[in-house]
């Protein structure tokens, strides 16, 4: 099975830096995505890391360490907008072909203050 | 990106009666998709995976006969809530994997507000 821990609330200052670490055990990993999830939406996808390192998007970055399990979401020059649900899921290698299903982790709840 | 499409985007029933959602791939075929439910303030929940062709194969703890699950083609899905009851009220989402530079990424639909009275 799979076991993904993240932070249940985060706030921060509007132009500040945030980081949401996400921490997961799995039998197979095959991947790892972050999305943001504003309430009363589905999510929309963020980023993914498969390898190792730092994957750069924008604002936002995401981080990978397969040894250790862990990943972290950063996000830059935070705005109000931002204010949302951040959802780190770790995909599953055991199953096969497209059915490769995606746990998700409880969420982190961010609120970012003027 | 690849857009799914889940309709309706809310409905509202009385306890007993039964609900279907829809959920469509729009510009690809999915052979298989996912129906997930999220209560407040909490994470998506994965239910089942809906197979095209096949049955679906629930998760542990989901009732089978509670929540139809019908793959009619390689574009839609449905999930029927039959006999709803108010602890059914949830936000219920599907997903679609899609092969590409992600590696079968899913893509969700905009999520199902059902409240059950």
């Amino acid at each position: 099975g799979q076991n993904i821990d993240q932070p249940t609330e985060m706030t921060a200052t509007e132009g500040a830096i945030v980081q949401i670490n996400c921490t997961y055990q799995t039998s197979g990993f095959n991947g790892l995505f972050w999305y943001q999830q504003h309430a009363g939406e589905a999510p929309t996808f963020l980023s993914y890391n498969v390898l190792d390192g730092l994957e750069e998007k924008g604002r936002f970055s995401s981080f990978l360490s397969r040894s250790k399990g862990y990943s972290y979401l950063l996000l830059k020059e935070l705005q109000m907008k931002d204010s949302a649900s951040y959802l780190c899921a770790v995909r599953d290698s055991r199953n096969v072909g497209s059915a490769r299903q995606l746990t998700f982790g409880s969420g982190t709840q961010l609120t970012v203050l003027p | 990106g690849a857009v799914v499409s889940q309709h309706p985007s809310w409905v509202i029933c009385k306890s007993g009666t039964s609900v279907k959602i829809e959920c469509r791939s729009l510009d690809f075929q999915a052979t298989t998709m996912f129906w997930y439910r999220q209560f407040p303030k909490q994470s998506l929940m994965l239910m089942a995976t809906s197979n095209e062709g096949s049955k679906a194969t629930y998760e542990q703890g989901v009732e089978k006969d509670k929540f139809l699950i019908n793959h009619a083609s390689l574009t839609l899905s449905t999930l029927t809530v039959t006999s709803a009851h108010p602890e059914d009220s949830s936000f219920y989402i599907c997903s679609a994997p899609r092969a590409g530079k992600r590696n079968n990424e899913q893509f969700f639909g905009p999520g199902t507000r059902l409240t059950v009275l």
